[in-house]
C-alpha cells in the first residue's frame, strides 16, 4: 500500500495567494483528518471527515480555510487568501473507524507564506 | 477545555540509558490514549491504550495507562540513537474520532 499521499510536499507562496493542499487517503479507509503542526501550537486537528462527510470542523481557524472531500479517495484543504501566520506543516491522516482508531499520517506539506 | 500535557519537553540521554516519558490528560468522556513517534516526517503509531494497568510492549518500548490518576508513561530501555525523535501523546473521546495531541517530548540519544 502506498500509504497516505499528499501534494505538494513543499509550497512557497506570497501573502494573499490561494493555496490548495491535496490528500489521497489509504484505500478502504473511511475517515480522513487534516492537521496543522507548528512549533508554538504543536499538532492541531483542523477538520475530519467520515464517509466523505465533514464531522468536526471546530479546529478550522477562520473562514479563509475550507476543506472538501468529493469522493472517498481525494480531499483538499484550501486557504484563501493566505497569510504569513498560516506557515506550518499540514498533515493529512486516514483511518478505519472500527475497530481501531489508529490514524496513518501522510508525509505532510510544508507551507511557507511570505 | 480538553488538554494533554507531556513532560519533559525535551530530554538528552546517552545510548543505553532508560527513559520515561510522561503524559497527563484532562478530557471529558475519555476513551483511549495513543503514543506516536515523529522523526523527520509524519508521526507513526506506537501504542493505543484503553484500560488501566495493562502494559503494552513492543521491543524496548512499553507503555501503561492509569485512568484514575489520568496519565500514561512511555518507557524506552537501552536507548539507541535511532530512538531520537519527538514522542507525541494523544487522547480520544467517546463519540468522536478526534485526536487531541500534547506538544510532544523531544528525545535526543547521543552515542
Amino acid at each position: 500500500d502506498a500509504g497516505v499521499i499528499q501534494s505538494p510536499r513543499h509550497e512557497v507562496t506570497e501573502m494573499g495567494q490561494e493555496v490548495t493542499l491535496r490528500c489521497k487517503p489509504i484505500s478502504g479507509h473511511n475517515s480522513l483528518f487534516w492537521y496543522r503542526q507548528t512549533m508554538m501550537r504543536g499538532l492541531e486537528l483542523l477538520i475530519y471527515f467520515n464517509n466523505n462527510v465533514p464531522i468536526d470542523d471546530s479546529g478550522m481557524p477562520e473562514d479563509r480555510f475550507s476543506a472538501k472531500m468529493p469522493n472517498a479517495s481525494f480531499s483538499t484543504l484550501k486557504i484563501q487568501p493566505s497569510e504569513p501566520r498560516d506557515s506550518a506543516v499540514y498533515f493529512c491522516a486516514s483511518s478505519l473507524v472500527s475497530p481501531l482508531y489508529e490514524q496513518y499520517f501522510g508525509p505532510g506539506t510544508r507551507l511557507t507564506v511570505t | 477545555e480538553d488538554k494533554v500535557v507531556q513532560s519533559p519537553l525535551s530530554l538528552v540521554v546517552h545510548e543505553g540509558d532508560t527513559v520515561t516519558l510522561n503524559c497527563s490528560y484532562e478530557v471529558t468522556n475519555f476513551r483511549s490514549l495513543l503514543w506516536y513517534k515523529q522523526e523527520k516526517k509524519a508521526p507513526t503509531f506506537l501504542f493505543m491504550l484503553t484500560s488501566s494497568g495493562i502494559e503494552k510492549k513492543s521491543g524496548r518500548l512499553s507503555s501503561i495507562l492509569d485512568k484514575k490518576e489520568l496519565f500514561s508513561i512511555l518507557n524506552i530501555t537501552a536507548t539507541q540513537t535511532g530512538d531520537s525523535a519527538i514522542y507525541l501523546c494523544a487522547v480520544t473521546q467517546g463519540g468522536s474520532e478526534k485526536l487531541v495531541f500534547g506538544k510532544g517530548t523531544k528525545l535526543t540519544v547521543n552515542p
